[in-house]
């Protein structure tokens, strides 16, 4: 079934460091939404890309979607200590199944 | 609003034990999912439904695992009888979405089950 890997697995980064975790699949997606679930907790909406080759901005995070609609990324720019979770990429599948990829674990070096 | 609701937030039980997970979805939700999450394999999709109808339960694990929905504000997850391997942290989560479109998901706190 459709499915999105994403890379890297685990990142360890300085405090002020930037960060860029991947998500990609082998199919088209209709849309990519973004999840983000701190240590202990539960994930929680950040965001969703719907256009080919858009580019939404939150704060300090940057979300892209491929032109092919086959990839997408999240940069983090300067990263804090509260950017500190894993960060899940999902797709919709045929029946609006909701599929979390595998997440990428962010932590911050103070 | 008070967002989703699960209970309880954690379950102790012996093998061979029934659970049972409950939630309470946003009011006006139509969707509702049940996943499982563990270190070895991530967030699994157990089963979603759409307008309290089970659209697709191939994320269950097997026969000990059901599922109902029986109005637009509760569903249950059970497991019968629980085995070890059963152990993770269960999430019920609601969306606004239609049955073409599913927009937002919203997490419940999770249902932190053990199984000795």
């Amino acid at each position: 079934g459709q499915q999105v890997m994403q890379i890297p697995q685990y990142q360890h980064v300085q405090e002020g460091e930037d960060f860029t975790t991947y998500c990609n699949s082998s199919t088209t997606l209709s849309n990519i939404q973004w999840y983000k679930q701190r240590p202990g907790g539960h994930p929680v909406f950040l965001i969703q890309l719907v256009k080919s080759g858009e580019v939404k901005k939150q704060k300090r995070l940057t979300f892209q979607f491929g032109e092919a609609k086959k990839n997408s990324s999240l940069h983090i720019t300067a990263t804090q200590t509260t950017d500190v979770g894993t960060y899940f990429c999902t797709t919709k599948t045929s029946y609006d199944k909701v599929i979390f990829g595998p997440g990428t674990s962010l932590s911050v070096i103070p | 609003d008070a967002g989703v609701i699960q209970s309880p937030r954690h379950e102790v039980t012996e093998m061979g034990q029934e659970v049972t997970l409950r939630c309470k979805p946003i009011s006006g939700h139509n969707s509702l999912f049940w996943y499982r999450q563990t270190m070895m394999r991530g967030l699994e999709l157990l089963i979603y439904f759409n307008n309290n109808v089970p659209i697709d339960d191939s994320g269950m694990p097997e026969d000990r695992f059901s599922a109902k929905m029986p109005n637009a504000s509760f569903s249950t997850l059970k497991i019968q009888p629980s085995e070890p391997r059963d152990s993770a942290v269960y999430f019920c989560a609601s969306s606004p979405g239609s049955r073409r479109e599913t927009g937002e998901l919203f997490f419940g706190e999770g249902s932190r089950l053990t199984v000795l």
